[in-house]
């Protein structure tokens, strides 16, 4: 069974930085690429950007709303994504979540509220 | 980016009775290796997205078989055959054939 549970989330003050994870199971995890995504209350989704294989050359992209603040990591070794987020603003509060491209099962997701 | 409109935005639905949720993208959702990588995720109050159906048509693992997807190059249709009430929630088309991801604005599907 695919299983996706993402952590790290939590209160942090705009302009300030946290770093999300994302446990994988139930898939080859170092052959898919990984994609975040996220939804603010009340809202739709939104992508936010992705990580692809090693035999992808671990090639990033990101949405111009993170671009630049927001990097995309991974190690296959832990079967473990991640998502650094810096220089947070308001509006990137949301839950985040990690889906992978091979097969787009979505975890639980995990919280960011930016706010003073 | 691949633009992705449903129709309605809302659907109010009797118990039992069918339900049709529509979905238009920008441009056509073939991708290069024959596959149209055009999803459906049902996401209930208080809950992550679901994944219903993938590369149209195909059921997830788990999922009613009153559930189906069809349609072809941009005009994409999900259909609920008996709507019981487990199924109120939004519904969200999303591409995967075009980079980045994108999504439709969901349907609110909810009882009369």
């Amino acid at each position: 069974e695919v299983q996706l549970v993402e952590s790290g989330g939590g209160l942090v003050q705009p302009g300030g930085s946290l770093k999300l994870s994302c446990a994988a199971s139930g898939f080859t995890f170092s052959g898919s690429a990984m994609h975040w995504v996220r939804q603010a209350s009340g809202k739709g989704l939104e992508w936010v950007g992705r990580i692809r294989s090693k035999a992808n050359s671990y090639a990033t992209a990101y949405a111009a709303s993170v671009k630049g603040r927001f990097t995309i990591s991974r190690d296959d070794s832990k079967n473990t994504a991640y998502l650094q987020m810096n220089s947070l603003k308001t509006e990137d509060t949301a839950v985040y979540y990690c889906v992978p491209a091979a097969i787009q099962v979505w975890g639980q997701g995990t919280l960011v509220t930016v706010s003073s | 980016d691949i633009v992705m409109t449903q129709t309605p935005l809302s659907s109010p639905v009797t118990l039992g009775q069918p339900a049709s949720i529509s979905c238009r993208s920008s441009q056509s959702l073939v991708h290069s290796d024959g596959n149209t990588y055009l999803s459906w995720l049902q996401q209930r109050p208080g809950q992550p997205p679901r994944l219903l159906i993938y590369k149209i048509s195909n059921r997830f693992s788990g999922v009613p078989d009153r559930f189906s997807g069809s349609g072809a190059g941009t005009d994409f249709t999900l259909k609920i055959s008996r709507v019981e009430a487990e199924d109120v929630g939004v519904y969200y088309c999303m591409q995967a054939t075009q980079f980045p991801w994108t999504f439709g604005q969901g349907t609110k599907v909810e009882i009369k």
